[in-house]
């Protein structure tokens, strides 16, 4: 079982340029998951999908948005990066609000 | 809202010695709880969850951790820990309740097990 899959594993931006983080869970979860891991704060929600058809803003939306494209894929969008969106990126997905976050190999992103 | 509080970034521990990594919690409501542990380079894989019932929680690679709701904490101990235990640790919650559905982690602690 492939899990959760994040395309593409690493990429490095200009600031200013825009780019699609992609996200895909073939596990027919409901709940779907943006993080941003930084050192020494742990992972920080950007936006999630709690079902197909809605997003909600976590702790840290502004500069990105997301789409919840289906109940299988939930892509976040860099409109124009910024340095300091330098981060590695996680998805998760989970089935239901009492289940644990199932979570990809994440997206090591840098902007110059 | 709700918030986790992971107050060791760091710990370092003897191979074969005991630890106890500390997690504290803040809702308003009644919560879930879960211990993920994450290995360089990788995503991060659950290690345990508490959702109800018997506040003493087994996970996997002999790890448990204890609810304690007067005191808000949900600690992860394992009395005997390896090298392969070096990673780090982030204490997670969410909640049953619509507008709950967020997942909150911790900052995080590196174990750092020593020969």
């Amino acid at each position: 079982n492939a899990g959760v899959t994040q395309t593409p594993k690493f990429q490095v931006l200009k600031t200013g340029q825009s780019m699609t983080l992609q996200c895909a869970q073939d596990m027919n979860h409901n709940s779907m998951y943006w993080y941003r891991q930084d050192p020494g704060m742990g992972l920080r929600l950007i936006y999630y999908s709690a079902s197909e058809g809605t997003t909600d803003k976590g702790e840290v939306p502004n500069g990105y948005n997301v789409s919840r494209l289906n109940k299988r894929e939930f892509s976040l969008r860099l409109e124009s990066a910024a340095p300091s969106q330098t981060s590695v990126y996680f998805c998760a997905s989970r089935d239901s609000i009492n289940s644990p976050l199932h979570f990809g190999n994440g997206t090591r992103l840098t902007v110059t | 809202a709700q918030s986790v509080t992971q107050l060791d970034s760091q710990v370092p521990v003897f191979e074969e010695a005991p630890v106890e990594l500390r997690c504290n919690y803040s809702s308003s409501v009644s919560v879930y709880l879960f211990w993920y542990v994450q290995y360089p380079n990788q995503g991060l894989q659950l290690l345990l969850k508490y959702l109800s019932g018997s506040t003493l929680v087994k996970g996997i690679n002999g790890f448990e951790a204890e609810f304690n709701k007067s005191q808000t904490s949900f600690h992860l101990r394992k009395p005997s820990v390896h090298i392969s235990d070096t990673a780090e640790y982030f204490c997670a919650v969410s909640g049953p309740l619509r507008g709950y559905q967020k997942v909150t982690f911790g900052t995080g602690t590196k174990l750092q097990v020593i020969p």
